[in-house]
């Protein structure tokens, strides 16, 4: 079965520290995969996605994310942290037999001053 | 473009009534998704249409629940009669051949 798994549903990290959001996948053939990012009260904003090429992927406000197919992961970061960056976050990844795409839980960034 | 476009932004009706909301997605996008997001459940894929045509409506909850796609442009979903449960916030998505997804800003739905 297609799957994503965010292991973790809150994450801490001090202003200025890198952070690392993590993702695991599990899906047949090749893998779309998504990160949105979601800030209260609003809706669930693109931030980058892995189709093909490159594993390092890089996207909107300094995220980058990395794909790695032996460890079926794709987990965000971001060098410096910002307390702005502060928001919800979710992986996704496309189903191969249709445009659906399978979510993860997301996860709670906290960023602190 | 403006985006996927969602209304209204806030719905506050009785328990009983009907809801009606509504989505136009981006010019040209072939699919379209509903969502439900609530703190206890998360996300939740509530139907898919692709090219105006239902796809996978497994996710709607129930038969109170109906969404259609009258043409390329535009998309309802239905809650006849709502009940305090559906109170949620309900997003549209649209995609082009699944390689990128714009989300709406969501309709709140309270309903009391």
């Amino acid at each position: 079965a297609q799957s994503v798994a965010q292991p973790e549903d809150q994450v801490n990290v001090a202003e200025g520290n890198p952070l690392t959001v993590k993702c695991t996948y599990s899906v047949s053939g090749n893998p779309y995969l998504f990160w949105y990012v979601q800030y209260p009260n609003r809706g669930l904003q693109f931030l980058l996605k892995y189709i093909t090429g490159d594993n390092l992927v890089k996207g909107s406000y300094g995220f980058e994310a990395e794909f790695n197919k032996s460890q079926t992961s794709f987990h965000l970061k971001k060098p410096s942290a910002l307390v702005s960056d502060s928001a919800l976050y979710f992986c996704a990844v496309r189903m191969d037999s249709n445009y659906q795409l399978i979510w993860g839980a997301g996860t709670k960034l906290i960023i602190k001053p | 473009d403006a985006g996927v476009i969602q209304s209204p932004r806030h719905e506050v009706t009785e328990m009983g009534q009907e809801v009606t909301l509504r989505c136009k997605p981006i010019s040209g996008h072939n699919s379209l998704f509903w969502y439900r997001q609530t703190m206890m459940r998360g996300l939740e894929l509530l139907i898919y249409f692709n090219n105006n045509v239902p796809i996978d409506d497994s996710g709607m909850p129930e038969d109170r629940f109906s969404a259609k796609m009258p043409n390329a442009s535009f998309s309802t979903l239905k809650i006849q009669p709502s009940e305090p449960r559906d109170s949620a916030v309900y997003f549209c998505a649209s995609s082009l051949q699944g390689v990128g997804y714009t989300f709406g800003s969501g309709t709140r739905l309270t309903v009391v």
